[in-house]
């Protein structure tokens, strides 16, 4: 079975523009978290996600935003990047959210010049 | 709010020493408690988790971890190393929340094995 898929791998932009990362959960997984990852630090809670229905925020700006459609994939969309927004953005899949175990996909490194 | 603490931010071992990792954390709910591993430029492979019932967790490639609730403990270990093992290894916590439970992480701590 596929594992969770993540696209782009690697995305370099510049400060200002806007990113939309993409991210397939494990089949039959109804949520998606995502989650940046900054080098050198543990992975930070961006969103939950589960049937389609924003389940939980971190503590991230309004620039950061995200949806999940019909077929429980998910995006996350960042506007006006700044550089601090470097960093590896991880997407996770589970069953049904609450203690379920995470499933973790490969990441997509977004480096902002 | 939970959090985790992970002592040491580099460990080396020596092939074939055992491997012991250090995970504190801080839940005000029973807590479920995980290890994942993570090597260069890929994403988080979960090794193992603590959810409820025995202590003592085995995990994939010959790791174990056991909770102690009066240490607010969970470290990972294993008898022998492998040069394989070398990688970044995250200890996460998670506790329901308003119907949502999400992981926080450690700062993570990376295993350097030497021949």
């Amino acid at each position: 079975d596929a594992g969770v898929t993540q696209s782009p791998t690697h995305l370099i932009k510049t400060r200002g523009q806007q990113v939309t990362l993409r991210c397939s959960p494990i089949s039959g997984h109804k949520s998606v978290s995502w989650y940046q990852q900054v080098l050198g630090q543990g992975p930070q809670f961006i969103f939950q996600y589960y049937e389609k229905e924003e389940r939980g925020r971190g503590n991230f700006p309004d620039r950061f935003s995200a949806r999940q459609f019909p077929n429980y994939s998910s995006e996350l969309n960042v506007n006006a990047l700044l550089l601090g927004d470097s960093a590896l953005y991880l997407c996770a899949s589970s069953l049904a959210g609450g203690g379920d175990t995470q499933y973790f996909g490969p990441g997509t490194r977004l480096t902002v010049l | 709010a939970q959090s985790v603490t992970q002592l040491g931010s580099h460990v080396s071992v020596s092939e074939g020493a055992l491997v012991l990792l250090r995970c504190n954390y801080s839940s005000s709910v029973p807590p479920y408690l995980f290890w994942y591993v993570q090597y260069p430029n890929q994403g988080l492979q979960l090794l193992l988790k603590y959810t409820t019932g025995a202590t003592l967790v085995k995990g994939i490639n010959g790791f174990e971890a056991e909770f102690k609730k009066s240490e607010t403990s969970f470290h990972l270990t294993k008898p022998s190393a492998h040069m394989s093992d070398a990688a970044e290894y995250f200890c996460a916590v998670s506790e329901a929340n308003s119907g949502y439970s999400t992981l926080t992480f450690g700062k993570g701590t990376m295993l350097l094995v030497s021949p």
